[in-house]
């Protein structure tokens, strides 16, 4: 299966410790974009990179949260300091030109539980 | 604020008949419309999309309608599969945002019954 592959697919974190979601996009793709869910609600916007570039962070929140997309490896998703509103669905989506409308392909998804 | 809006949080439709899934929007500067599906513990799966300056797309059993008067776009689906039961998300882009920043509803979720 050559979709973008997320992992791990549940993490389970006590507040306080540090989160890594890991992203590998599809074959040939160079455009990462990581989105979020909360219960009951639609995905969210997080953050929008290419290989060693972060394009748009506007969705991500200021504190806590950071991405990487470096020029070998995953996409990392990294948020210290967990606390239990980081409770959520973190997918991650992969796109091969980065152009206007192109369609993303998202991956399986992370769920993210804090105890 | 939200700025795309999927009113009904589910649906059940017979097998065979349409089903007919609604999205509004605020945002005029929105250009492009997209559908994901949605199957649980799954992420969403492009659909079908729709740009502004058509107003109806089609692609098999799926519909595409978007009336821009009255910012609503709606998804059918004729004739309905067990298979289509999964939730879907509406989402729109085009209003100033980067690729790939899109805008979603909260989703409907769909159940066809054998």
């Amino acid at each position: 299966n050559a979709g973008v592959m997320q992992n791990p697919r549940h993490l389970v974190r006590r507040r306080g410790q540090e989160a890594r979601l890991r992203c590998s996009p599809m074959k040939g793709h160079s455009h990462v974009y990581w989105y979020r869910q909360l219960p009951e609600e639609g995905l969210k916007f997080m953050v929008y990179l290419q290989k060693e570039n972060i394009i748009d962070e506007s969705g991500m929140p200021k504190e806590r949260f950071s991405a990487e997309f470096p020029k070998e490896g995953p996409s990392i998703l990294r948020i210290q300091q967990v606390v239990r509103g980081d409770s959520a669905a973190y997918f991650c989506a992969s796109s091969p030109l980065g152009q206007a409308n192109e369609k993303l392909f998202f991956g399986s998804g992370t769920q993210l539980s804090v105890l | 604020d939200q700025q795309v809006k999927q009113n009904s949080p589910s649906l059940s439709v017979q097998e065979g008949r349409i089903s007919i899934l609604n999205c509004d929007y605020t945002n005029s500067m929105f250009d492009y419309f997209l559908w994901y599906k949605k199957y649980p513990a799954e992420g969403p799966t492009f659909l079908i999309s729709i740009s502004s300056i058509k107003d109806k797309n089609e692609d098999g059993r799926f519909t595409v309608f978007l009336n821009k008067s009255a910012k609503h776009l709606s998804l059918h689906i004729v004739p309905s599969q067990p298979g289509d039961s999964a939730v879907y998300f509406c989402a729109a882009s085009g209003y100033g945002g980067s690729q790939g920043n899109l805008i979603f509803g909260k989703g409907t979720k769909l159940s066809v019954k054998p």
